[in-house]
């Protein structure tokens, strides 16, 4: 069964870099696209990007500037990283699998992980 | 950026109703919609892709409906482990998801 599993520090101070950790078992991530999404207090949800089978990469353009998804094959993971955080970014954060062949829909979360931004 | 609206945004209905939760989305993304369940602490799960497409493993009385701008999730008859958030997502033009409809029993 695929299971995906968010973790992270729960607790970050404005300025710093948010990075969190997503780890993959019953798939390998050598197969399909992997997103990473968040949902904002009040249940705003955001598109935050994906790394591709091949380490490829494709950010939502108003983080461009600020995000980094990579990845170990080794350990099947792959990372976010988020520099520059604000209040703004206090949010839950999942990561989740794009089906094979396609980067439309999720068919596979993690349960998320709550991360605050404050000082 | 396509905006995606959810109505109503909390539903109380009892066991056995037929259950309509809607989704509009801002500009036409013809067929590219998809919705989601999430019960309280668990991860999303698929139920409902290509607008109308059941999800291997998910109960037939989900259904989807629409296209263009206006979709429908219908739930045939409630049963108590329904009891969750819905959401649905477009991906026609990037990703975007709406708010979600919280479904709760009478």
């Amino acid at each position: 069964e695929v299971q995906l599993q968010e973790s992270g520090p729960g607790l970050v101070k404005p300025s710093q870099s948010l990075s969190l950790t997503c780890s993959v078992t019953g798939y390998s991530i050598t197969s399909n696209y992997w997103g990473w999404i968040r949902k904002f207090p009040g249940n705003k949800m955001e598109w935050m990007g994906y790394i591709s089978y091949s380490g490829s990469t494709s950010y939502n353009p108003s983080l461009k500037s600020r995000i980094s998804i990579t990845r170990d094959t080794s350990k099947n993971q792959f990372f976010l990283q988020l520099n520059s955080v604000t209040t703004e970014d206090t949010a839950t954060y999942y990561c989740a699998r794009y089906p094979l062949g396609r980067r439309y829909y999720f068919d596979y979360w993690g349960q998320g992980v709550m991360v605050t931004v404050s000082s | 950026d396509i905006q995606m609206t959810q109505s109503p945004s909390l539903l109380s209905a009892s066991v056995g109703d037929r259950v309509t939760l809607n989704c509009k989305a801002s500009q036409n993304i013809y067929k590219n919609l998809a919705w989601y369940q999430q019960k309280l602490g668990e991860a999303p799960k698929l139920l409902i892709y290509n607008a109308n497409s059941l999800q291997t493993g998910i109960p037939s009385r989900f259904s989807g409906s629409g296209s263009g701008t206006d979709f429908t999730l219908t739930i045939s008859s409630l049963q108590p482990e329904d009891v969750a958030t819905y959401f649905c997502q477009q991906y026609y033009s990037g990703y975007t998801f709406g708010a979600g409809t919280k479904l709760e029993l009478k």
